[in-house]
């Protein structure tokens, strides 16, 4: 099946640094990603909506300017989290929606902890 | 507005034992329905789906589900735990307004005591 790599798996940084997380799509093209985010004992809140070559689609609510999304190439998204706090510290996750029949994909996902 | 719930926070089984995890849907037209399941500190694992057909659809790890249309019902279900099943599970159904993005569940923690 598809597979999304999603990396790093987990990241310590300092507030006020910047930290990337990547998504792949592995053996199959992505023309739209998936950005969630997850709170300990929660569901999954989306927060973008990713499109390669235009910008993301945010939920309502996310920070467009903290959270930047680049979609820069089919196989390829990117979320930074700018000047991090300690609120962001949180659990993020990737997914490549299905088509058709298909089922979602979804990356191993990132642990932040900013202290 | 399209929606899922899992009206259990949390099931406790005794391993051995059949487990059913609850979920309930409200969507306009046909749904696409799915289970994943999550391990700590782990993405979301697809466990099972239902698109159109037989109403018992059955995927990974033993575990099956049963669509039942004039409940708007989509219950997951193992006919025998194992404790290793203790995971985070959530239902999803793929919103049909665009980019076949997901709708989740709160999730329904599962826990089986040996």
């Amino acid at each position: 099946g598809a597979v999304v790599s999603q990396h790093p798996s987990r990241v310590i940084c300092k507030s006020g640094t910047s930290v990337k997380i990547e998504c792949r799509s592995l053996d199959f093209q992505a023309t739209t990603m998936f950005w969630y985010r997850q709170f300990p004992k929660q569901s999954l809140m989306l927060m973008a909506t990713s499109n390669e070559g235009s910008k993301a689609t945010y939920e309502q609510g996310v920070e467009k300017d903290k959270f930047l999304i680049n979609h820069a190439s089919l196989t390829l998204s990117t979320l930074t989290v700018t000047s991090a706090h300690p609120e962001d510290s949180s659990f993020y996750i990737c997914s490549a929606p299905g088509q058709g029949a298909s089922e979602a994909f979804f990356g191993q996902g990132t642990r932040l902890t900013v202290v | 507005a399209q929606s899922v719930a899992q009206p259990e926070d949390q099931v406790n089984v005794a391993e051995g034992n059949p487990l059913t995890v609850k979920c309930t849907y409200s969507v306009s037209g046909n749904p696409y329905l799915f289970w994943y399941v999550q391990y700590p500190n782990r993405g979301l694992q697809f466990l099972l789906k239902y698109i159109t057909g037989d109403n018992l659809v059955k995927g990974s790890y033993g575990f099956e589900a049963e669509f039942n249309k004039s409940q708007t019902s989509f219950h997951l279900k193992k006919p025998s735990a194992l404790v290793s099943d203790s995971a985070l599970y959530f239902c999803a159904v793929r919103d049909t307004s665009g980019y076949n993005k997901l709708i989740f569940g709160a999730g329904t923690r599962l826990a089986v005591h040996p």
